[in-house]
């Protein structure tokens, strides 16, 4: 069964450290992954996205995520956070063979960033 | 991004009655859209997965007659709550995603309160 886990219900950093909300996933074949940000009562924005290719991707805001496929992860990085990243982040996964089109969600990451 | 636009933003009914929420793909067309539920504080639940032109596909456990997706053109989907309770009240999201299988675009969601 694909899944996804996102370990931690909630980071806490200081503003302009390094900030990692983790992931891993579990799917047969190869996999989409994604990040998103969700804001209160808003709904999910896209951050970036893992297809093929080069581990490290770079996506919005000053993100970026490495993809690590021997322990199946695909952490979120930022090397210096803002108060503004404060937000729900969600890791997404679709896996390439029979593919539905489905997203597979995390249980979501809450991330504050303090001043 | 791709844009997608849901509407209302916000809804309040009276218990026995129906609501309907739209969700349009404004700068594409897609063949696919999504709905899901979110529960506070809580990850996303893939409600239905809908097809342009034929029968939503529902998740096990999600009541077909209670919530009733239509998916007429290939710029828009609606996601009709008939008969809501209050246990119906809660955040609702779609995505609608290209015909290729990549990143799926989300609409800003419905607060819905029954009363």
């Amino acid at each position: 069964a694909q899944s996804v886990a996102q370990p931690e219900d909630q980071v806490n950093v200081a503003e302009g450290n390094p900030l990692t909300v983790k992931c891993t996933y579990s799917v047969s074949g190869n996999p989409y992954l994604f990040w998103y940000v969700q804001y209160p009562n808003r709904g999910l924005q896209f951050l970036l996205k893992y297809i093929t290719g080069d581990n490290l991707v770079k996506g919005s805001y000053g993100f970026e995520a490495e993809f690590n496929k021997s322990q199946t992860s695909f952490h979120l990085k930022k090397p210096s956070a803002l108060v503004s990243d404060s937000a729900l982040y969600f890791c997404a996964v679709r896996a390439l063979t029979g593919n539905t089109g489905k997203l597979i969600f995390g249980q979501g990451t809450t991330l504050q960033v303090k001043p | 991004g791709a844009v997608v636009s849901q509407h209302p933003s916000r809804v309040i009914c009276k218990s026995g009655t129906s609501v309907k929420i739209e969700c349009r793909s404004l700068d594409f067309q897609a063949t696919t859209m999504f709905w899901y539920r979110q529960f506070p504080k809580q990850s996303l639940m893939l409600m239905a997965t809908s097809n342009e032109g034929s029968k939503a596909t529902y998740e096990q456990g999600v009541e077909k007659d209670k919530f009733l997706i239509n998916h007429a053109s290939l710029t828009l989907s609606t996601l009709t709550v008939t008969s809501a309770h209050p246990e119906d009240s809660s955040f609702y999201i779609c995505s609608a995603r290209y015909t290729s299988p990549l990143e799926a675009f989300f609409g800003q969601g419905t607060r819905l309160t029954v009363v």
